[in-house]
């Protein structure tokens, strides 16, 4: 079974971009999430897809969205980039029911100048 | 607000050193334990996981952790670590209610000295 993937990798952003990063999950699974990983907040939960609703939201701005297909494909959107969003997204699947547990994708890396 | 916390920030072991690393959960109700691995350059996997019923459980690479509900503590160890083992370490905590939500700990830096 493949895993989850992350594209791009890797992205060089200038601030006031806006910028838009996808997540496909195992085959199977409906439920998506997104982390944000930083050095000194470490990883922090954005919000999570189950079969296109969100289900759940973290503590960030409004100007972290996101969004999910009916495929299960996610994507988040950041808008009007600030230098502090440079991070390592990532993306997790799991099945979607209580007792599952997740499968990271590689990641994102988000360089905002 | 739920929280984690892991104790050890950086841990520095020689090889065949024991290996035990910290972490505690602040919530009243159920919860779905875990420990994660990211080894340099590689996305973050799953080493185990609790969900219920025996409170030792073993994971991959000889690593096991115990659940102790009266201390909110989920202990990971090893017996003998390999400088492979030379990685970030974290503890995560998930609510059984119907959420994927994963509640992460600041982690643990192991390096394993050869």
């Amino acid at each position: 079974k493949a895993g989850v993937t992350q594209t791009p990798r890797y992205l060089i952003k200038t601030r006031g971009q806006q910028v838009t990063l996808s997540c496909s999950p195992i085959s199977g699974h409906r439920s998506v999430s997104w982390y944000q990983q930083t050095p000194g907040q470490g990883l922090q939960f954005l919000f999570e897809y189950f079969s296109e609703t969100q289900r759940n939201k973290g503590n960030f701005p409004g100007r972290f969205s996101g969004r999910q297909f009916s495929n299960s494909r996610s994507e988040m959107n950041v808008s009007t980039l600030e230098l502090g969003d440079s991070a390592l997204y990532l993306c997790a699947s799991s099945g979607g029911l209580a007792g599952y547990e997740q499968y990271f994708g590689p990641g994102t890396r988000l360089t905002v100048t | 607000a739920q929280s984690v916390s892991q104790h050890n920030h950086h841990v520095i072991l020689s090889e065949a050193a024991s290996l035990e690393l910290g972490c505690n959960y602040s919530y009243g109700g159920t919860v779905n334990l875990f420990w994660y691995v990211q080894y340099p350059g590689q996305h973050l996997q799953l080493l185990l996981k609790y969900f219920s019923g025996d409170p030792l459980v073993k994971g991959i690479k000889g690593f096991e952790a115990e659940f102790i509900k009266s201390k909110f503590s989920f202990n990971l160890r090893k017996p003998s670590v390999q400088w492979s083992d030379t990685a970030e370490y974290f503890c995560a905590v998930k609510l059984t209610s119907n959420t994927g939500k994963l509640i992460f700990g600041q982690g643990t830096t192991l390096q394993v000295k050869p």
